[in-house]
């Protein structure tokens, strides 16, 4: 069964840093893509960024990108997120999802999700 | 980057009709179009990948449709657990973007 449990998740204050974490069962691992994508309070989805099978490649939404960065350690099943300068926009809950292919395509299953709120 | 732009923003269905969501792309994607189910609090649920392939576990009553720009999801006979807010995704090229989401409800 395939698992995907985000963490990292809190308040942090404009301008601050925070890594998010999402630790992954169920599956090989560095055979997938893995993306983050994010949900603002009452808002749709917004995909943020993804990384390669091997890590080797990465993609951001214009909205993040200079500030956040990708980055996976297969060896640990996990891929993260460090997200800084961030600001009050940045506010949402940040899923972790798995893709369907070594390459930043589509996803097929979802983490729960972990809330991140920026504000002083 | 390109625009997803989906419609009707919300609908509202008896139990038992068939409806209907369209998914527009602002330049063509051939079929690389998915859909997502999210239902209030939850995370959101892959259904649909190359525009028409049902997710393992998807039941048969959502079929998608379309190639190019324009996308369609259907979900037939409307049951009170479809309630949720459909959104449609390209990965034709990056970056990902998602379209704004139809929001279902039960008349």
């Amino acid at each position: 069964e395939v698992q995907l449990l985000e963490s990292g998740g809190g308040l942090v204050q404009p301008g601050g840093s925070l890594r998010l974490s999402c630790a992954a069962s169920g599956f090989t691992f560095s055979s997938y893509a893995m993306s983050w994508v994010r949900q603002a309070p009452g808002k749709g989805l917004e995909w943020v960024s993804g990384v390669s099978g091997s890590g080797g490649s990465t993609s951001y939404a214009g909205s993040v990108k200079g500030r956040f960065t990708i980055s996976r350690d297969n060896s640990k099943s996990t891929v993260y997120l460090q997200m800084s300068s961030l600001r009050a926009e940045d506010t949402a809950v940040y899923y972790c999802a798995k893709g369907q292919g070594t390459t930043i395509i589509s996803t097929d299953y979802w983490g729960q999700g972990t809330l991140v709120s920026v504000s002083s | 980057d390109i625009q997803m732009t989906q419609s009707p923003s919300s609908l509202s269905a008896s139990v038992g009709d068939t409806v209907t969501i369209t998914c527009r792309a602002s330049l063509g994607i051939s079929n690389y179009l998915a859909w997502f189910q999210q239902k209030p609090g939850k995370a959101p649920k892959s259904l649909i990948s190359a525009a028409s392939s049902l997710q393992s576990g998807v039941p048969s009553k959502f079929s998608g449709s379309g190639s190019g720009t324009d996308f369609t999801l259907t979900i037939s006979s409307l049951q009170p657990e479809d309630c949720a807010t459909y959104y449609c995704q390209q990965y034709n090229s990056l970056p990902l973007t998602f379209g704004g989401g139809t929001k279902v409800e039960i008349k």
